[in-house]
């Protein structure tokens, strides 16, 4: 399968601060990618859709000044969540999408996550 | 919201076919069916995927109804590592021509020794 690498792995920030995680496709070009966020014993809810060179599209109820996302190459999106607070604290994922060049097409391939820790 | 319902857990012993059903009634005809497994504090897994015929890989067989309402993963020998939540999905086209992936509940499976 595809590699998609997430940094970092875990973070812990102070109330009021940003945190950027990086989403990276290491073996193919993904013009889309995907950012989830996963609660304690939940399933993954899908936050946006991060397309390559244009804005991304964010699902009902998710704040796009709060979470700010850049998918400035073929290769990289990042997540910035913006003056965090205790109650963004959670485990984030990213996946991409492998395209029609790819051997296996229009699957997404995700992340180890990330685990964000506001104090 | 997901266009796929599951068990909520089933258990299975070691060294046994693991048999995880999964419904999706609401299916269009050109749309596939794809399962993932999320271990523990990890990203999901992606394991297989199928639109219509039954498919096979080495980790695991998909196996589709004729209807195509339904469709069940089977890992042929469970071991304790296939611990894990299972999801089943069918892609939802987006605005942008692009598909993006529902997550339903899953089914948490217990590999018992």
């Amino acid at each position: 399968g595809a590699v998609v690498s997430q940094h970092p792995s875990w973070v812990i920030c102070k109330s009021g601060t940003s945190v950027k995680i990086e989403c990276r496709s290491l073996d193919f070009q993904a013009t889309t990618m995907f950012w989830y966020r996963q609660f304690p014993k939940k399933s993954l809810m899908l936050m946006a859709t991060s397309n390559e060179g244009s804005k991304a599209t964010y699902e009902q109820g998710v704040e796009k000044d709060k979470f700010l996302i850049n998918h400035a190459s073929l290769t990289l999106s990042t997540l910035t969540v913006t003056s965090a607070h205790p109650e963004d604290s959670s485990f984030y994922i990213c996946s991409a999408a492998t395209s029609g060049s790819h051997r296996v097409k229009n699957i997404q391939y995700f992340g180890a996550g990330t685990r964000l820790s506001v104090l | 919201d997901a266009k796929t319902t599951q068990p909520t857990s089933m258990d299975c012993a070691e060294g046994r076919a693991a048999n995880l059903p999964c419904n999706h009634s609401t299916i269009s005809g050109n749309e596939y069916v794809y399962w993932y497994r999320q271990i523990h504090s990890q990203g999901p897994q992606y394991i297989i995927h199928g639109l219509k015929n039954n498919e096979t890989n080495e980790m695991a067989s998909l196996i589709i109804t004729e209807d195509r309402k339904s469709s069940t993963l089977i890992l042929p020998h469970a071991t304790l590592r296939d611990t894990a939540v299972y999801y089943c999905i069918v892609r939802v086209p987006t605005t942008s021509g692009t598909y993006k992936y529902i997550f339903g509940t899953g089914t948490r499976l217990k590999v018992l020794a």
